[in-house]
């Protein structure tokens, strides 16, 4: 299976500040990607996917990139409804596969 | 509006059978694949298994030999069963719908969640 890694594990930042966290996979996975948001006791809700893709009606402060092996998503001002858990997944292949997550709180 | 709901025992005692069933309200349930997700605090987000229209299905090669994911394409419903289960089992476990074809494995509606326990 395709490991993926996330850091930090926690970021805790400032509303309106802009946030980024990275996520890894142990093996190439092209650009199947996808990133996730998830509040205390909901289920996870996909934010983006191929990457950079963003899922209707998802608010355009979030953005994917990728850079090298390095797979990003970043929150361009953050607010307070963003408080979660975020989690990245590999598309590529079979079976698919989360990383651990990194949770965002606000100062 | 796809609305995923699901169902099932909470409750199970070891070696028991796990059953659950997920009803899709709103859209196709030809065009997508229907997968069943886990979420434990000890490993996380874990994909369990998933079934298409046509009834093909994949499971994960950790829990190959307990689980069956079936399909009632009538009644837009698709279901999971769990034999033989542990305590290692205990999570909440999500019914999703992914992808067509090469997006399979985004999943872009959750149903609400079932926390199964398992406890002697």
């Amino acid at each position: 299976d395709i490991q993926m890694t996330q850091s930090p594990s926690s970021v805790s930042a400032s509303v309106g500040d802009r946030v980024t966290f990275t996520c890894r996979a142990s093996q190439g996975i092209s650009n199947w990607l996808a990133w996730y948001q998830q509040k205390p006791r909901r289920a996870p809700k996909l934010l983006i996917y191929a990457t950079s893709t963003l899922q209707g009606g998802v608010p355009s402060r979030f953005s994917g990139s990728r850079s090298g092996t390095d797979f990003n998503l970043t929150i361009s001002s953050l607010q307070p409804e963003d408080v979660a858990t975020y989690y990245c997944q590999q598309a590529n292949s079979f079976p698919a596969t989360f990383g651990p997550g990194t949770e965002v709180h606000i100062k | 509006q796809v609305q995923l709901q699901q169902w099932g025992a909470g409750l199970l005692k070891p070696s028991e059978t796990l059953s659950l069933t997920c009803a899709v309200y709103g859209g196709s349930f030809s065009d997508y694949y229907w997968t069943w997700i886990r979420q434990s605090p000890g490993k996380g987000l874990e994909w369990i298994g998933e079934i298409n229209h046509s009834g093909s299905t994949n499971s994960s090669p950790s829990l190959k030999g307990r689980i069956t994911i079936s399909a009632d394409t009538s009644k837009s419903q698709f279901s999971l069963k769990l034999t033989s289960v542990t305590a290692a089992d205990t999570a909440v476990y999500y019914c999703t719908r992914g992808g067509s074809s090469y997006y399979r494995y985004y999943f872009d509606h959750w149903g609400q969640g079932t926390l199964v326990t398992v406890s002697s």
